[in-house]
């Protein structure tokens, strides 16, 4: 069964205060992982893709990499605008659609 | 840049009546979904179209129906609103299967 599983839930991190999100996944092939940020109340805003196991990308502060396993989303000297919710999602081999895991939720504190 | 609209932000219905989401996309997306959003269930997919008058069921199609007679516009019907589909509701849309999904700023719906 294709599954997502992100950790930790929730992330307090002082201002400046460099961390990682983990996202582990199982599934059948992978054909892409997508990093979102939310916002509360609001819908999920694209950060990143990525295709294969060694791949990284990287903007601003964020940058992300990928494993034949998992994913990390490694933020680097985060800001208080840095807080939101950060959600992982694969899309198996011939699927349409994503799969979604249930988010950590980060707080950066000034 | 790609832009996702919904037609509400906030609704409050009352349980049994007939609901309409909306959604538009203004890129010429060929796929389009809809999804729910629950505290600790994650985002879970709907329903999904991948062309004009063509949908497909997703994960939890149950109470659920779809209508998309344009491409620019996929709408979510709620037959009958009970008080277990007050969410959050999510509309995406993508250019081709294999795509990056972007999402529209989401409707929050309650059912009383």
């Amino acid at each position: 069964e294709d599954q997502v599983t992100q950790s930790p839930e929730a992330l307090r991190l002082q201002e400046g205060e460099s961390s990682s999100l983990n996202c582990s996944y199982t599934v059948s092939g992978l054909r892409g992982l997508f990093w979102y940020r939310q916002d509360p109340g609001k819908g999920p805003e694209f950060l990143f893709t990525l295709y294969s196991a060694g791949e990284e990308k990287e903007k601003e502060r964020l940058k992300a990499t990928l494993t034949k396993k998992e994913s990390f989303l490694h933020i680097t000297a985060p800001k208080p605008e840095d807080s939101a919710t950060y959600l992982c999602a694969v899309r198996p081999a011939g699927a349409n659609n994503l799969f979604f895991g249930t988010g950590t939720r980060l707080t950066v504190i000034p | 840049d790609v832009k996702v609209t919904q037609s509400s932000r906030y609704l409050v219905k009352r349980t049994g009546e007939k609901v309409f989401l909306e959604c538009v996309q203004d890129m010429d997306h060929e796929n389009m979904f809809w999804y729910r959003q629950d505290p600790g269930l994650g985002l879970r997919l709907i329903y999904f179209s991948y062309d004009v008058k063509m949908k497909e069921k997703g994960d939890i199609p149950e109470g659920y129906s779809v209508s998309r007679e344009k491409k620019e516009r996929f709408s979510l019907i709620l037959e009958s609103a009970s008080t277990n589909q007050t969410s959050m509701y999510l509309c995406a849309s993508s250019l081709g299967t294999w795509e990056t999904q972007y999402f529209g700023p989401g409707t929050r719906l309650l059912v009383l």
